[in-house]
């Protein structure tokens, strides 16, 4: 198994453009996710999926947009990039939305916008 | 709304020294699960332990262990004789239901860097 993979590793965008940074799993999981990670700020929730067809917004969900039409693929995209979207962004899967299971990461897009 | 501390930005030690890694959460749910991630320098988060709510039993894993209070609201982690391969950053994170659905909310800590020196 590849378990969770992204591409692209590393990016650099200009403000104002679109991008889509792509996700996908190879363990059947349900359960998808993107986080942002910042420094001294943790991972903060982008937008979750819970299923093929279903997704709902995390705890900073403003400038992205996500689809699940499959339950292998989970993209992300910045629907017209901004400075403040600079981050290393991961995808996480889990066998499903249960309270207790971990979750994989992959190995994450480091964005730098201008 | 869920909270976790890790009040500890960076720590270094010297190899073989024990280390303690404090994580303080906050949460009105009685039903929840903490977990504990590592993230060496190579970037990716790779999981280490989970506990849920009801079971304050602490463990202890090789060298690792770890101290579930819920009268402190603390999920420690300890590595004992500590390597240089422990060096990275440390994630204590929070796992609650969301009322709207099944899924849960997963809620991370700032993380601490360890550094761990020859």
């Amino acid at each position: 198994n590849a378990g969770v993979t992204q591409t692209p590793k590393f990016q650099v965008l200009k403000t104002g453009q679109s991008m889509t940074l792509q996700c996908a799993q190879d363990m059947n999981h349900e359960y998808m996710s993107w986080y942002r990670q910042d420094p001294g700020m943790g991972l903060r929730l982008i937008h979750y999926s819970v299923g093929a067809g279903i997704t709902d917004q995390g705890e900073v969900p403003n400038g992205y947009n996500v689809s699940r039409s499959t339950t292998e693929d989970f993209p992300l995209r910045l629907l017209s990039a901004a400075p403040s979207q600079t981050s290393v962004y991961f995808c996480a899967s889990s066998y499903d939305g249960g309270l207790y299971n971990e979750q994989f990461f992959g190995p994450g897009t480091r964005l730098t916008v201008l | 709304a869920q909270k976790v501390t890790q009040a500890q930005t960076e720590i270094s030690v010297v190899e073989k020294e024990d280390v303690t890694l404090d994580c303080v959460y906050e949460t009105r749910d009685t039903t929840y699960y903490l977990f504990w991630y590592k993230q060496p320098p190579s970037g990716e988060l790779v999981f280490l332990i989970r506990r849920n709510s009801f079971d304050e039993q602490n463990e202890i894993s090789g060298r690792y262990s770890w101290n579930f209070q819920k009268s402190t609201s603390s999920f420690n982690f300890t590595i004992t004789a500590s390597q240089v391969v422990d060096s990275a950053v440390y994630f204590c994170a929070l796992s609650v239901g969301i009322s709207s659905g099944s899924a849960r909310q997963l809620t991370f800590g700032s993380g601490t860097q360890l550094t761990v020196l020859p």
